[in-house]
């Protein structure tokens, strides 16, 4: 059973930094790309970044673009976002998701319960 | 960037009713990659289709979806209790690798 949990988050203060973690089960971890997605309190779903399997292609939306950074440990089957310069508008529940594919063109197959972010002073 | 727009934004409708959501996309989406979700009230996004019309695995056959291009769309043939809950289509097959409509709440009449 393919088992995703995020870990990572908190309460943070603007211009700050937090790292968020997905340790996955189940499943071959390297052979499959990696998405984190979020959603904000009462909100719908945003794309945040995608990983492909070997860490060759990454994307990100432009909302996070040059604060955030996804990388993976094929080895430790885990998957990070690394967030930088937080801002108000990053709080969300932030979920881990696997792909159903190695590319990043790859569908939210499989996903966490989340992690929640809170950016506040 | 390819913008997702669905429709109705709520739809009410009673148990063993259809159900008939859409999504249209601002461009082309390649090769049909628009998948469907759905995601139930402090739960995460379940994958219901992906490919526009192949159910994910363990999706019961009342849900399909069809379309290509820039319209599709998501049947649940007759709706169960277990389906009232709020479903997004995504695409993920242009860049950026994926975007997600806002969402269409089905709720009971």
């Amino acid at each position: 059973e393919v088992q995703l949990v995020e870990s990572g988050g908190g309460l943070v203060q603007p211009g700050r930094s937090l790292r968020l973690s997905c340790a996955a089960s189940g499943f071959t971890f390297g052979d499959y790309a990696m998405h984190w997605v979020r959603q904000a309190p009462g909100k719908g779903l945003e794309w945040v970044s995608s990983i492909n399997w070997n860490s060759g292609n990454m994307g990100y939306a432009d909302s996070v673009k040059g604060r955030f950074s996804i990388s993976r440990d094929n080895a430790k089957n885990s998957l990070y976002l690394q967030m930088n310069s937080l801002r108000a508008e990053d709080t969300a529940l932030y979920y881990c998701a696997k792909g159903a594919s190695s590319g990043w063109f790859s569908v939210c197959q499989h996903w966490g319960q989340g992690t929640l972010v809170t950016v506040s002073s | 960037e390819i913008v997702l727009t669905q429709s109705p934004g709520t739809l009410s409708l009673s148990p063993g009713e259809r159900a008939t959501l859409s999504c249209r996309a601002s461009q082309s989406v390649s090769s049909s990659y628009l998948a469907w979700y759905q995601q139930k009230p402090g739960q995460a996004p379940r994958l219901l289709i992906y490919g526009a019309s192949s159910r994910a695995t363990g999706i019961p056959d009342r849900f399909s979806g069809s379309g290509s291009g820039t319209d599709f769309t998501l049947t649940i043939s007759r709706l169960e209790p277990e389906d009232f809950a709020v479903y997004y289509c995504q695409q993920y097959g242009s860049s950026p690798p994926v975007t997600f409509g806002p969402g269409t709440k089905v709720d009971i009449k």
